[in-house]
């Protein structure tokens, strides 16, 4: 069975500095891998994937993340925050066939001026 | 193209009383989620459906929660009754049969008094 870890439950970060959330994975065949940000009563926006091929992925408001297979980690970085950053981060894994997303508990980004 | 629709967006109601939540897909696409995200969690699958048939409900409390996807397009859930422990928000999500990605409704916030 497959599970996501998100260590860091809160990151305050001040505006402009460099970012990471982490996440980790465990799943005994290959995985997708996924970031999702939410916003205050919105749903969940897909922030970037990982489905095969180049380990780093670039998404979107300049986010990007890099696939390591070996330590089973799929972080989240971003060089320079905004305060618009400011919300909730999922990370999840799914498997080729069942599409069934397992999500980690995410991490609540709080970028300050 | 429009997104995922769900509504109502906020019910609040008494413990033991019934509720139901509607969610209409992104045309075309023939798998549906639902989800529950109690809050600090990341959300948890609850039914998926592809077309108007349940590929997966392990995780359904079928004593209370009940869901159906008529003709293939929208859906609804409900809770009846409902426990103050039900108290999340309720997405919706869809996917296209060939693809990876999810895309999820706003969610309707719950709130059992």
């Amino acid at each position: 069975a497959q599970s996501v870890t998100q260590l860091d439950s809160q990151v305050p970060v001040f505006e402009e500095a460099p970012v990471e959330l982490r996440c980790n994975y465990s799943s005994s065949v290959s995985v997708y891998l996924f970031w999702y940000v939410q916003y205050p009563n919105q749903g969940l926006q897909l922030l970037l994937k990982y489905l095969s091929g180049s380990t780093l992925v670039k998404g979107i408001n300049g986010f990007e993340a890099e696939f390591n297979k070996s330590q089973t980690s799929f972080h989240l970085r971003k060089p320079s925050v905004h305060i618009s950053d400011t919300a909730e981060y999922f990370c999840a894994v799914s498997t080729s066939g069942t599409y069934k997303y397992i999500f980690g508990t995410g991490t609540r980004l709080k970028v300050l001026a | 193209e429009a997104g995922v629709a769900q509504s109502p967006r906020y019910k609040i109601i008494e413990k033991r009383q019934s509720v139901a939540f509607w969610c209409n897909p992104i045309s075309g696409h023939a798998t549906l989620y639902w989800y529950q995200q109690i809050l600090g969690q990341g959300p948890k699958l609850l039914i998926q459906f592809q077309n108007n048939g349940v590929v997966d409900d392990s995780q359904l409390p079928k004593d209370r929660f009940s869901a159906e996807r008529l003709k293939g397009v929208d859906s609804t859930l409900k809770i009846q009754p409902a426990k103050l422990e039900d108290s999340a928000v309720y997405l919706c999500a869809s996917r296209y049969s060939r693809a990876d990605t999810q895309y999820f409704g706003p969610g309707t916030r719950l709130t059992v008094l």
